[in-house]
């Protein structure tokens, strides 16, 4: 069966300070992978997606990058954190199909404060 | 503007009582449409996915509906458990974006009270 794992899962930094998140999947092969941004009351951001190793698309301008350096892992990341970074993180995985019915795949998520 | 909306924005609901929430969308062409349940501090999870051909489906004691003449849907949970206390939000996906683009609505937050 195919797991996802997300982390860490809280995390508190300072402004100016870097981040890292990791996502990885298990029991797949070339899953789609995506990052969210929730932010209270409001529905899911889509920040960034990846169909394959090394192509990362961007949904919006932001401070956060993306990073697909295998298969099965997503790495979000910023040089310099700013207050606005704040919110939950969650990474998840799809098996694509033309319809689009496929099913999405969520981690636990990550929470991110930043002081 | 959102194209997915959802109503109410929160509700309390008694143990054992049963409740109706609301997504209106205008995403269009439209493929499907996804009921999510997301705990507290944790990822969402799916309860259904129906096509435009599909009019009622249920998983347990969630039951969704989909008219997509007038682009509503609706998810109807039985009999209540305290368990069921989380946000159910509504993804709409539309059947000319790639596979990243799907419209999420921002909950409807549920709690169930004993």
């Amino acid at each position: 069966s195919q797991t996802i794992h997300q982390w860490p899962a809280t995390l508190v930094q300072p402004v100016g300070s870097p981040l890292s998140l990791e996502c990885t999947v298990e029991g797949t092969s070339n899953p789609n992978l995506y990052w969210y941004r929730q932010a209270a009351g409001r529905g899911l951001q889509l920040l960034f997606y990846s169909v394959g190793i090394g192509q990362i698309s961007s949904e919006v301008p932001q401070n956060l990058s993306a990073s697909r350096p295998q298969d099965r892992q997503f790495i979000l990341s910023s040089k310099k954190l700013l207050l606005s970074d704040s919110g939950f993180y969650l990474c998840a995985w799809s098996v694509f199909n033309p319809q689009n019915t496929g099913e999405l795949f969520f981690g636990e998520g990550s929470r991110l404060t930043v002081l | 503007k959102n194209q997915v909306e959802q109503s109410p924005q929160s509700l309390i609901i008694l143990e054992g009582k049963n409740c109706t929430l609301q997504c209106n969308y205008t995403v269009s062409p439209f493929s499907n449409l996804r009921w999510y349940k997301q705990d507290t501090g944790r990822g969402p999870v799916s309860l259904t996915i129906m096509t435009f051909s599909e009019n009622t489906k249920s998983n347990g004691r969630y039951t969704a509906t989909l008219d997509a003449d007038t682009k509503q849907s609706s998810l109807h949970i039985t009999a209540s458990q305290l368990s069921d206390s989380a946000s159910y939000i509504c993804v709409v996906t539309s059947s000319g974006d790639s596979w990243g683009k799907l419209q999420f609505g921002a909950g409807t937050q549920v709690v169930v009270t004993p």
